[in-house]
């Protein structure tokens, strides 16, 4: 167990709705990381928090957006959901007494659009 | 990730040693990591090893880095069943936090 929660589990949609994954990092971990795993582009980042505020954007679409709140958790939010964003999200959780230099994964949120 | 890359697939006997293999593109990246991810699991961090080094062992896994071919390799000593799983190498560039991963390998560990 890394530490890092993430709800829910699983998520099945439809498209064209909006959908909101949660993030709790380790106790302690300042930073926040989104990574998106799918069988076409692997394992990809999306972004980044760092205490609050955005640090660093990958390939994240327009359609998605995240945000970090005072207590330390974060929430990706997906929207206008399509076929192609069927994947798994996964959470990953830092320190600054490392450098930032571990990064923890949650379990993962396996989101399936229908 | 494009930038790392790695073989598909390693079988290997019980009590063997594996050898997982990666390359990567940049030469300014920080950090290199292994991640372990089991069926309907997340990713566990293995080990990592900073880019001046060029070996890290911790019990049963050992890193080599060589740095001026851009080649990173795990090697686990006497395999057990439980290191069957997929494994992923990634890069820490110098400009940023994020990890650039390469496609994962496959390890399936035969009794």
């Amino acid at each position: 167990d890394s530490g890092v929660t993430q709800t829910p589990k699983h998520l099945i949609t439809a498209t064209g709705q909006r959908v909101t994954l949660r993030c709790s990092p380790r106790s302690g971990d300042l930073s926040v990381y989104w990574y998106q795993q799918s069988l076409d582009q692997g394992l990809q980042f999306l972004i980044q928090y760092y205490n609050g505020e955005e640090r660093a954007k990958g390939n994240i679409l327009e359609r998605f957006s995240a945000q970090q709140f005072p207590d330390l958790h974060s929430e990706l939010n997906l929207s206008s959901l399509e076929l192609g964003d069927s994947a798994l999200y996964f959470c990953a959780s830092s320190a600054p007494g490392t450098g930032f230099s571990e990064q923890y994964f949650g379990p993962g949120t396996r989101l399936t659009v229908t | 990730g494009e930038d790392v890359e790695q073989s598909l697939f390693l079988s290997v006997r019980e009590g063997d040693s594996s050898v997982i293999n990666c390359t990567y593109t940049d030469s300014s990246s920080t950090y290199l990591y292994w991640y372990k991810q089991e069926p309907g699991a997340g990713l566990q961090l293995l080990t990592y090893i900073f880019s001046n080094m060029d070996m890290k062992q911790d019990q049963r896994l050992t890193v080599l880095l060589n740095k001026k071919d851009k080649h990173l390799s795990l090697r686990i000593a006497d395999t057990q069943t439980g290191d069957s799983a997929i494994y992923f190498c990634a890069e820490r560039r110098a400009a940023g936090n994020k990890l650039t991963f390469g496609g994962g390998t496959r390890v399936l560990v035969k009794p």
